[in-house]
């Protein structure tokens, strides 16, 4: 089945800028969603298609895809960015058609 | 902006079967092309995709859990509903509903809280 690859943690300081990678096979041949997810709290759509930015996420995020690795970057990051952030793909023709990443937990020193 | 709340028992024993509801309010479950889905996180760990229901009664499960799950719709509640069988310890997690935003690869826009269901002896 396809695997999306997270490392479990970064950690930035207030007002630089995080990346949060998801590596896949040709992951940029698909359409990644990232979704964060803080303590106790229902995760929560930031990006969609790969670079899509829902209403009410703030323009410090976005997103790109290409080749294996799709990146989630998130500028002038503030104490409030601290959570779990997930990338997630459809594979079409498999029995798993929904993957999710493993997860990345992003600290603010 | 569609809403999503669960139910369920949240104390379970092993070997039991585990029914959970995701009542849908702003929204309806007749509605064509979202996936009615399922996704729980077991303690300290991530997101994992149990299964969903398409309209016109498609379904599809995760494969580590297919012989043991179920999703179904009732729309005369506007409800949706996970059955898992012959729960274990492993099964301990928080489940969530969830909605997609339509469309061809869609993200999963609207969450419920998620409720957590505990098994043990």
């Amino acid at each position: 089945s396809y695997v999306l690859t997270q490392s479990p943690s970064v950690s930035v300081a207030p007002g630089k800028t995080a990346k949060i990678t998801c590596g896949g096979n040709n992951i940029g041949g698909k359409t990644v969603h990232w979704y964060q997810q803080k303590p106790g709290q229902a995760p929560v759509l930031v990006i969609s298609y790969d670079r899509v930015r829902p209403s009410g996420i703030p323009e410090r995020f976005s997103g790109s895809s290409s080749g294996n690795t799709a990146t989630l970057a998130i500028s002038r990051v503030e104490a409030g960015d601290e959570a779990d952030y997930y990338c997630q793909v459809w594979v079409s023709g498999t029995d798993h058609p929904v993957v999710f990443g493993g997860g990345t937990k992003l600290t603010v020193l | 902006q569609v809403q999503l709340q669960e139910s369920g028992p949240g104390l379970m024993k092993p070997s039991e079967t585990l029914s959970l509801t995701c009542t849908v309010s702003a929204g309806s479950v007749s509605s064509p092309n979202y996936y009615w889905t399922w996704i729980r996180q077991r303690p300290g760990k991530g997101l994992e995709w149990i299964g969903y229901f398409y309209h016109s009664g498609y379904t599809d499960y995760n494969p580590s859990l297919k012989s043991r799950v179920t999703i179904s719709v009732d729309t005369s509640k506007n409800q949706f509903s996970l059955t898992l069988s012959s729960v274990t310890a492993a099964d301990t997690a928080i489940y969530y509903c969830a909605r997609d935003s339509g469309g061809s690869y869609p993200s999963f826009d609207y969450w419920g809280q998620g409720t957590l269901v505990t098994v043990s002896s």
